[in-house]
């Protein structure tokens, strides 16, 4: 099993409609939890960081973190072509602090 | 002028050819790193440096070297370069809290080993 899994994709939505992007972890203890964004052939920048349960809304984006089910999503409304890319989730572990482990990554395809 | 900035930005080499990918940063930052990326395993850590006198292996350290020159500038180093380490490689940087921090990519390194 893979310490965070994420489905590759790709994921389709029409303009307008709310992005869901789904991401679990294996470490328990792991303690936050990062969405990146990385365009085709850009490099990855961060658009969410969430530390508690429950949920965290910044614009169009929303995060939302259940420890005890291993869970971290990414929620985006009113989703726009602009937002294809491949969305990164990324985990920093209690006991490895500053290191991240990246999931795989899901294509979100937003057509017009 | 960006902030995290990677030589060079492409590069086709032979196998058994030692190459090197520069990495420099003006964040001030202390914390830096480098990562692999293949297409559909997301980024893997090579090794990664919270300062200059403190380097550590990452998950696929094997067949790459570092060198962190000064706090600014982070080399990855491939002795003898192989196929299956064709890549797009990054370097990042972060600060502050080691669980709260944002790492910063540079625009990447495309790697062909023919």
């Amino acid at each position: 099993q893979k310490e965070v899994e994420q489905n590759s994709g790709p994921l389709s939505v029409p303009e307008g409609a709310i992005a869901s992007l789904n991401c679990t972890y294996s470490d328990r203890g792991s303690q936050s939890f990062f969405w990146y964004r990385q365009y085709s052939g850009k490099s990855p920048e961060l658009i969410m960081s969430i530390y508690s349960n429950g949920d965290k809304e910044d614009g169009r984006f929303t995060a939302q973190l259940n420890k005890a089910s291993q869970y971290v999503s990414l929620l985006i409304r009113d989703s726009q072509p602009s937002d294809s890319a491949t969305y990164l989730c990324a985990v920093n572990r209690n006991n490895q602090g500053g290191k991240l482990i990246f999931g795989q990554g899901t294509e979100l395809s937003v057509k017009p | 002028d960006a902030d995290v900035t990677q030589t060079p930005r492409n590069r086709i080499t032979k196998t058994g050819k030692r190459i090197m990918l520069e990495c420099s940063q003006t964040k001030g930052h202390d914390r830096m790193y480098w990562y692999r990326q293949d297409p559909g395993l997301g980024l893997q850590l090579i090794y990664y440096s919270f300062d200059v006198k403190d380097i550590n292996k990452g998950e696929i350290s094997d067949g790459y070297s570092v060198s962190r020159q000064a706090q600014a500038k982070f080399s990855l180093s491939l002795e003898s370069a192989i196929p299956n380490q064709t890549a797009l490689y990054f370097c990042a940087t972060s600060e502050g809290d080691k669980l709260r921090d944002t790492q910063y990519f540079g625009p990447g390194t495309r790697l062909t080993v023919l």
